[in-house]
């Protein structure tokens, strides 16, 4: 069965520190695999990751895919209280796409 | 452009009421899709369109609901009989591509009583 898997659940850290959010995947046919930040509305994009080892950069948060060992990781560094959200990770595989459960970042100033 | 957008944004309706949902995507987006949120689940992928066509409904839970989308602008999601189990937050989203960038309405958040 396909699946997508984030970690941690939950993350509470201070505003100003650095935080490794975690997805793998096991999947057939993999395509491509997204991140998306949901905070009290709909999820918006982030990053879309295809090729191994290509960093996709913007602002603080950065995101890399490892396709041999099968995981993503999004960093966001500096973190600012707005960076408190779900953040959502999707791997693309044949006609569907698969949402992880999410990982609920909460930044206390 | 507006983005893709969903109504009602919030509906309640009692156990054995039809509900019907609705969605305009994002103009020039050939791609349409239909999920479901809730706590448990996550976000669930209910069914897609490609160019109005249905292409994948696997993810519909049961006979209950149905979608379609008779032009490239317009989309309804119908729960018949609703129940509430059924309640959640629907989101609609758009694309240009299959396994591209997906652009979400802002979600229909619905409470079956």
């Amino acid at each position: 069965e396909d699946k997508v898997v984030q970690s941690p659940l939950s993350l509470v850290v201070h505003e100003g520190d650095t935080v490794t959010l975690n997805c793998s995947y096991e999947v057939t046919n993999f395509r491509s695999l997204l991140w998306y930040k949901q905070e009290k509305k709909a999820p918006t994009f982030l990053f879309m990751l295809t090729s191994s080892g290509i960093e996709k950069k913007s602002g603080r948060l950065s995101s890399i895919l490892d396709k041999k060992e099968l995981f993503s990781i999004l960093n966001i560094t500096a973190t600012q209280t707005g960076d408190s959200a779900i953040y959502l990770c999707a791997s693309y595989v044949d006609d569907k796409i698969i949402f992880g459960k999410g990982t609920r970042l909460h930044i206390l100033p | 452009d507006a983005g893709v957008i969903q109504s009602p944004r919030h509906e309640v309706t009692e156990m054995g009421q039809e509900v019907t949902l609705r969605c305009k995507p994002i103009s020039g987006h050939d791609y349409l899709f239909w999920y479901r949120q809730t706590m448990m689940r996550g976000l669930e992928l209910l069914i897609y369109f490609n160019n109005n066509v249905p292409i994948d409904d696997s993810g519909m839970p049961e006979d209950r609901f149905s979608a379609k989308m008779p032009n490239a602008s317009f989309s309804t999601l119908k729960i018949q009989p609703s129940e509430p189990r059924d309640s959640a937050v629907y989101f609609c989203a758009s694309s240009t591509d299959r396994v591209g960038t997906q652009y979400f309405g802002p979600g229909t958040r619905l409470l079956v009583l």
